[in-house]
Formats: structure tokens, sequence, C-alpha cells
């Protein structure tokens, strides 16, 4: 069966330090994949979707940039990290047709 | 980028209750998911509806799906204190990238 992996689960990082959060997918191949952050309270927002390696597709202009450098690990990364930048990331993959996302138990950062 | 609204934002109902959760989306999409999430937690997904008409059903929780009107609605009988939670639907554009909306946030009341 497939499963995905995201972590760390927790993260605090002062402001202006890097960031790399990863996630990876198990038990399938060529799936799609999606970086969400989540504010507090707040909907879900696209970062990032990726529907191979080194295919990546950029929502929101930010200091925040994806890679995938293998079929089945998705990496968000910062150079410098803002305060702005807390919230609660999800990582979520789908294969090819009509099936839903499926999500990791996400990455809740806090930049202080 | 395609718009998803959801109303209400919050929800508070008394168990026994029902109600319903509706989702507008701006442009032409064939398919809806519906999602839920727990305080603290990710994302489960609730229902896939694939087709102008679809409904499907689990429980206490209905969804259906109205292409034409760019409308879904989750539809909750009878509610109970498990159904806490706040849900989500999400629409996706041609190249699949999934939007979702605002989310509801329900609290069932004893």
């Amino acid at each position: 069966s497939q499963t995905i992996h995201q972590w760390p689960a927790t993260l605090v990082q002062p402001v202006g330090s890097p960031l790399s959060l990863e996630c990876t997918v198990e038990g399938t191949s060529n799936p799609n994949l999606y970086w969400y952050r989540q504010a507090a309270g707040r909907g879900l927002q696209l970062l990032f979707y990726s529907v191979g390696i080194g295919q990546i597709s950029s929502e929101v202009p930010q200091n925040l940039s994806a890679s995938r450098p293998q079929d089945r690990q998705f990496i968000l990364s910062s150079k410098k990290l803002l305060l702005s930048d807390s919230g609660f990331y999800l990582c979520a993959w789908r294969p090819w047709g009509a099936s839903p996302l499926h999500f990791g138990n996400g990455t809740r950062l806090t930049v202080t | 980028e395609l718009k998803v609204e959801q109303n209400p934002l919050f929800l508070s109902m008394q168990e026994g209750k029902n109600y319903t959760i509706y989702c507008n989306y701006s442009t032409t999409s064939d398919r809806l998911y519906w999602y839920r999430q727990d305080p603290g937690k990710s994302l489960e997904s609730l229902f896939v509806l694939l087709s102008n008409g679809a409904v499907k059903q689990e429980g206490r929780l209905m969804a259906s799906l109205d292409t034409k009107a760019r409308l879904s609605t989750l539809h909750i009988t009878a509610a109970v204190h498990d159904l806490s939670a706040t849900y989500f639907c999400a629409a996706p554009n041609t190249g699949n990238q999934f939007y979702f909306g605002t989310g509801t946030s329900l609290t069932v009341i004893p």
C-alpha cells in the first residue's frame, strides 16, 4: 500500500535561518506531489505542485522554493525564514486519474 | 486561479439536528472533493464527486455535486459530537492543481 512520510513534525526556527522540509511517498511511482501551507485557523494555500522529477510549478511568489530530486521525494526549502512563514505545512500526493489528494501528517513550523 | 468559497465559516449545531454546508467554485470543474480535519491534525478524504448529479453518502454525511451551478453541498443528518471538525471542499483545475475552500468549522453541542 502507498504511504506518505513527512518530517519533522514540529520545528521552531529563528527569523533568517534556513529551512528544509522533506516528504517521501512509498508504494507508488510518478505521483503528483503538492506542498500546501495552512495559517492558524485558515484554509489551505497551494504553494508548489510537481508532476515529475525537476518539474515544479509555483503558485505564490515568496521566499520559499521546492525541489523534486527523485520521483517520490519532494523538498520545501527557504534560505531565510520570515515570521510570516509560520504555519502548518502539508505535503500531499495523488496518482493519475480522479483520485483524491492523500496528505502527510504535516509539519508545524514556528518562526521566532 | 480557481476560487473556492464555503459557507458558513463557523457552524454550531445541537446534536440531532440537520444542516448543510455549501461550496461554490469559480470556474468549470467536473470533480469536487470533501475533506475533514480534526484539530491539530492533517486532512482526511471523505468524498470524491466525479460528475454532475453525483451523490455520495457515508453515515450521517451526504455530499452532492451540481457542476452546472458550480455548487457542492455536504449535508449533515442528526448530528453527533463525533462530527465536530473542520470540513473543506476542494476543486481541481485542468492541470490537477487542487484549490481548497476556506473551511467550515463545525461544533456539535450535546
